[in-house]
């Protein structure tokens, strides 16, 4: 079946701009994650929403960032005044329930270019 | 703060060889050890992931090695091929919803 999916693939914005990123998770996973990954980097947990409601957003950096989910699927994860440092991939990952050894699985990312 | 430190950042290995890539962590609260293959241009997919109160866990070429008093595990891949070739994470998690915490990465090259 159709894997995690997210949209656009790349986004090159200015300093100050907003951006939305999308994901698509896989059809009937509850849980939903957010991580952003630096060049180099691994991956560095953002928010996590179990349903509709953000179960942990402790990963967040700042109040510019910010994320929803409001039926439960779809998740859109919004940048205000966007930095030149907020350029990063932002990985989406879903998983049918959320618990230890449930598997995550990963979309592609969005690039984030902040110019 | 980096809770889980991973090394070597880079490796090269020939056909056919055994790649070792090492991690520790700090926090004592984790509780499952998952380890994730990345390839260019790709999100992260689980490779084979282990929990504390085993020491080993093999699955095909791929064996994780526990020492939990050390704090410390590691992934061996056997009779490494070309298409092994991808970014290595080490990760660990905590609490009832998997939070993961992921090492810094190993990239693996194996050359024929």
């Amino acid at each position: 079946g159709a894997g995690v999916s997210q949209t656009p693939s790349n986004k090159v914005t200015e300093k100050g701009k907003y951006v939305e990123l999308r994901c698509d998770p896989i059809s009937g996973h509850t849980a939903l994650y957010w991580y952003r990954q630096s060049l180099g980097q691994g991956p560095e947990f953002l928010i996590y929403f179990q349903g509709t409601g953000a179960a942990d957003d402790s990963g967040l950096p700042n109040d510019r960032f910010f994320a929803v989910r409001p039926e439960g699927s779809v998740s859109t994860l919004k940048i205000q005044r966007t930095e030149r440092g907020d350029s990063a991939v932002y990985l989406c990952a879903s998983s049918l329930r959320s618990g230890r050894g449930e598997t995550q699985y990963f979309g592609p990312g969005t690039r984030l270019l902040v110019l | 703060q980096q809770q889980v430190k991973q090394s070597p950042q880079s490796l090269i290995v020939q056909k056919g060889g055994i790649s070792i890539i090492n991690c520790a962590y700090e926090n004592t609260a984790f509780d499952y050890f998952p380890w994730y293959q990345q390839f260019p241009g790709k999100g992260p997919a689980l490779l084979i992931a282990i929990r504390p109160d085993v020491s080993e866990k093999k699955e095909g070429r791929f064996t994780i090695s526990f020492n939990k008093s050390a704090k410390q595990f590691s992934l061996h891949i056997m009779d490494s091929q070309p298409g092994d070739s991808a970014t290595y994470f080490c990760a660990a998690t905590s609490g009832g919803y998997q939070k993961v915490t992921f090492g810094t990465g190993t990239k693996l090259q194996v050359i024929p």
